[in-house]
């Protein structure tokens, strides 16, 4: 779906527990954007990186929840100690440089967390 | 405090027919805005976009309509067909340098052949 890839496409995990959410970008795509849906819910902002940068972690829970993406490798999500609430699809887009004209984020298939 | 409304949460269209699929948004400040569509299990794709500037774009089969003093935009789909059965995304930008979309809840579309 557009190149980007996301995996583990499920992750299960009990409470407690960490887990880690991997992105691969479309190629040539330097900018990282990860959106969380709820149940019946549209896509919440999370978080904005570039290569080695936070640039915007507004939309992130500032406990537990921390992002990065390193000069190489995927960009990857990390939700320590999760609960039951954490339970969601996690969706990773990119898009090229942001310039005069908007370029569209390109999504990926989703992780599905599972908290049991 | 919900920034981009589809209010229909669902709806059924004749395969041959037009789908008309509805957003508002309350945000003035809105200057782009996007259509994604969503099978499930898949990530969203992206369909259509408008800048705040125009009030119609066209792309095939689609067409989205920009109403600014209403807050209202909406996606026509002509003909519709089995294929756009799928969860439609509203979805707004600040501006052409912004990177935050602000969804809506969505509105599922059932093409019935």
């Amino acid at each position: 779906n557009a190149g980007v890839m996301q995996n583990p496409r499920h992750l299960v995990r009990r409470r407690g527990q960490e887990a880690r959410l991997r992105c691969s970008p479309v190629k040539g795509h330097s900018h990282v954007y990860w959106y969380r849906q709820l149940p019946e819910e549209g896509l919440k902002f999370m978080v904005y990186l570039q290569k080695e940068n936070i640039i915007d972690e507004s939309g992130m829970p500032k406990e537990r929840f921390s992002a990065e993406f390193p000069k190489e490798g995927p960009s990857i999500l990390r939700i320590q100690q999760v609960v039951r609430g954490d339970s969601a699809a996690y969706f990773c887009a990119s898009s090229l440089r942001p310039t005069e004209i908007y370029q569209p984020q390109h999504f990926g298939d989703g992780t599905r967390l599972s908290i049991l | 405090d919900q920034q981009v409304k589809q209010n229909s949460p669902s709806l059924s269209v004749q395969e041959g027919r037009i789908s008309i699929l509805n957003c508002d948004y309350t945000n003035s400040m809105f200057d782009y805005f996007l259509w994604y569509k969503k099978y499930p299990a898949e990530g969203p794709t992206f369909l259509i976009s408008i800048s705040s500037i125009k009030d119609k774009n066209e792309d095939g089969r689609f067409t989205v309509f920009l109403n600014k003093s209403a807050k209202h935009l909406s996606l026509h789909i002509v003909p519709s067909q089995p294929g756009d059965s799928a969860v439609y995304f509203c979805a707004a930008v600040l501006g052409a340098g912004s990177y935050q979309l602000t969804f809506g809840k969505g509105t599922k579309l059932s093409v019935i052949p």
